[in-house]
């Protein structure tokens, strides 16, 4: 079985500042990782995702995270954030089997609250 | 990017009746698609997968028998809910798994269910 810890449940940062979100797993098998934003009243949408490789990974706007496996830590950072980015980000992992990943499972979500 | 329908988004049921919701994959097929419950302030927990012509596989300690899955074509998976009582009262959301990308996951907006 996997677990996943969002040790935040929420954080307030004022605009333009840097953040990092704190995510940490556990598993007895490889696993993929992922972040999850929802925004308010809307559906949850990939952010981004380690599969292998390189263990940094980015997104289109902005985010990045870094996978250290000998800490098992998938952090979300973001050097400069905008009100927009006020939302629930979810951290979450699966197995691989056969046909691609298993279902996620999910930390609780850290609320992102952006101050002007 | 792909996009992952459910229907309704709303749903008011006297205790007792069934409901069925609708998740559909709209540009791309689904051999699988998961189905999670979200609770207030809470993470979203993984109760089913679903497969495409056959067997839903149930987490631990959700009721197959409450919750039944069908998932009869590579874009529609449902999920019923089975006499409904108010402790059903949740949030649910579905997931697609893209079957030529299978490591993502793309999720529906959610069904909000309230059992009165």
């Amino acid at each position: 079985a996997q677990s996943v810890t969002q040790l935040d449940s929420q954080v307030p940062v004022f605009e333009e500042a840097p953040v990092e979100l704190r995510c940490n797993y556990s598993s007895s098998v490889s696993v993929y990782l992922f972040w999850y934003v929802q925004y308010p009243n809307q559906g949850l949408q990939l952010l981004l995702k380690y599969l292998s490789g390189s263990t940094l990974v980015e997104s289109i706007n902005g985010f990045e995270a870094e996978f250290n496996k000998s800490q098992t830590s998938f952090h979300l950072r973001k050097p400069s954030v905008h009100i927009s980015d006020t939302a629930e980000y979810f951290c979450a992992v699966s197995r691989y089997s056969g046909g691609g990943a298993d279902g996620l499972t999910f930390g609780k979500g850290t609320h992102l609250i952006i101050q002007p | 990017g792909a996009v992952v329908s459910q229907h309704p988004s709303r749903v008011i049921c006297k205790s007792g009746t069934s409901v069925k919701i609708e998740c559909r994959s709209l540009d791309f097929q689904a051999t699988t698609m998961f189905w999670y419950r979200q609770f207030p302030k809470k993470s979203l927990m993984l109760m089913a997968t679903s497969n495409e012509g056959s067997k839903a596989t149930y987490e631990q300690g959700v009721e197959k028998d409450k919750f039944l899955i069908n998932h009869a074509s590579l874009t529609l998976s449902t999920l019923t809910v089975t006499s409904a009582h108010p402790e059903d009262s949740s949030f649910y959301i579905c997931s697609a798994r893209d079957s030529l990308a299978g490591e993502t996951q793309y999720f529906g907006p959610g069904t909000r269910l309230l059992v009165l």
